[in-house]
């Protein structure tokens, strides 16, 4: 099965910076790479996917770049607010087609303003 | 209504005692799957339900079991409540097989004492 590992575990920026975040997974026929974010209380929220024809996505602020080569996909977050505080995750599927995810253990982003 | 609703949101349990937790799919959604998230960890696959039959499990042991009833509600089952299934229980619903597109609810927190 697909194994997914993400760093950095906790990332500060300030209010304004860009923040990254990084995965890699196993499995070179996987094709779907999402990015959840989880606030405190909350289940974890889809905020951008990206699926393995293409290599980069935009949707205002925030990005994801897939190097398939490599086998790793990062998530870019520009001129970052303190809203954008939250704990993020990347997933792949548990096998191609699949629509079962496994998960990273998570990035918790802190924000200051 | 819209969303992935469980319940409860809380739950306190003693070691060797049984639980079910409910979750409530959203609209139109008629598979669902159920995520084990320990404190600090991504989540953690524990079985999918696709017009009520079970199609696919994690690396979980049959103590946890699942239901899908016909208006694609579900609930999770666990028997013989351990002290590490302390954890959030998050349920996730999608359009179908093959489709990544989760939602989340909020998760029930169980603790086991």
């Amino acid at each position: 099965g697909e194994n997914v590992e993400q760093h950095p575990s906790t990332l500060s920026v300030q209010e304004g910076d860009s923040a990254v975040i990084k995965c890699t997974y196993s499995d070179s026929a996987s094709n779907y790479f999402p990015w959840y974010k989880q606030e405190l209380g909350k289940g974890p929220q889809l905020i951008i996917d990206i699926r393995s024809n293409v290599g980069e996505k935009k949707d205002q602020r925030i990005a994801v770049t897939l190097n398939k080569t490599a086998k790793h996909f990062s998530l870019h977050i520009t001129e970052t607010q303190p809203e954008d505080s939250a704990v993020y995750f990347c997933a792949a599927p548990v096998s191609p087609g699949y629509s079962t995810l496994t998960f990273g253990k998570g990035t918790m982003l802190l924000v200051s303003p | 209504e819209t969303g992935v609703t469980q319940s409860p949101t809380h739950l306190i349990k003693t070691r060797g005692q049984q639980v079910t937790l409910r979750c409530s799919s959203q609209s139109g959604h008629n598979t669902v799957s159920w995520y084990q998230q320990a404190l600090g960890q991504g989540p953690q696959f524990i079985f999918q339900y696709y017009r009520e039959e079970e199609n696919g499990r994690g690396n979980f042991p049959p103590r946890f079991s699942g239901l899908q009833f016909p208006n694609y509600s579900s609930e999770l089952n666990v028997n013989a409540l351990e002290l590490d299934d302390s954890a959030l229980y998050l349920c996730a619903s999608s359009s179908g097989q093959g489709d990544y597109g989760y939602t989340f609810g909020s998760g029930t927190r169980l603790t086991v004492v």
